[in-house]
């Protein structure tokens, strides 16, 4: 069975250093995978897509990257974090096309001091 | 571009009554609609999904929503609800052209009392 895994489970960083939050898959390949973050009084907000390796498609304009370096690994990244970027982070895979049902990891809270 | 908007931040109900959460989307081409459910500092549950076919889609928990394509809409519907129902509810949809990601709604915040 697929299974996938976020890390790790809490986070707090001071303002301006580095972040890399990882994701990966199990039981599948080729997976379409997403990085959302959910924010108080904000929703879901998708930041990340990505369809195969190295494809990275950024929904929104912001002080994070993402990258694809293999298969079943999705990479959050921020080379200065900020105030603003504290959340709860949450890793995603979908088959794609007509199997679209997402699964959700368990979620990274980031507190940036 | 597909939108989501759940119009209730919040919806109050006392256990065993019936709840209502929703939701509307906005799209120009057909597209595919789910319900997701958040337990507290959890990643997210499928409750349902409508991808073709009769309208009214039953899920897990007891759950149920129907389709209105000429409403766009798709309201998540419970006869009777628990405690254990509270939880952070989101619809999203799925556009057929670019079935490569899921737009989400902001959610609800659903609070079952005794």
């Amino acid at each position: 069975s697929q299974t996938i895994h976020q890390w790790p489970a809490t986070l707090v960083q001071p303002v301006g250093s580095p972040l890399s939050l990882e994701c990966t898959v199990e039981g599948t390949s080729n997976p379409n995978l997403y990085w959302y973050r959910q924010a108080a009084g904000r929703g879901l907000q998708l930041l990340f897509y990505s369809v195969g390796i190295g494809q990275i498609s950024s929904e929104v304009p912001q002080n994070l990257s993402a990258s694809r370096p293999q298969d079943r690994q999705f990479i959050l990244s921020s080379k200065k974090l900020l105030l603003s970027d504290s959340g709860f982070y949450l890793c995603a895979w979908s088959g794609g096309a007509m199997n679209t049902e997402a699964f959700f990891g368990q979620g990274t809270r980031l507190t940036v001091v | 571009a597909q939108s989501v908007t759940q119009l209730d931040s919040q919806v109050p109900v006392f256990e065993e009554a019936p709840v209502e959460l929703r939701c509307n989307y906005s799209s120009s081409v057909s597209v595919y609609l789910f319900w997701y459910v958040q337990y507290p500092n959890q990643g997210l549950q499928l409750l349902l999904k409508y991808l073709s076919g009769s309208t009214l889609v039953k899920g897990i928990n007891g759950f149920e929503a129907e389709f209105n394509k000429s409403q766009t809409s798709f309201h998540l519907r419970k006869p009777s609800v628990h405690i254990s129902d509270t939880a952070e509810y989101f619809c999203a949809v799925s556009d057929l052209r670019n079935t490569d990601k899921l737009i989400f709604g902001t959610g609800t915040r659903l609070q079952v009392f005794p």
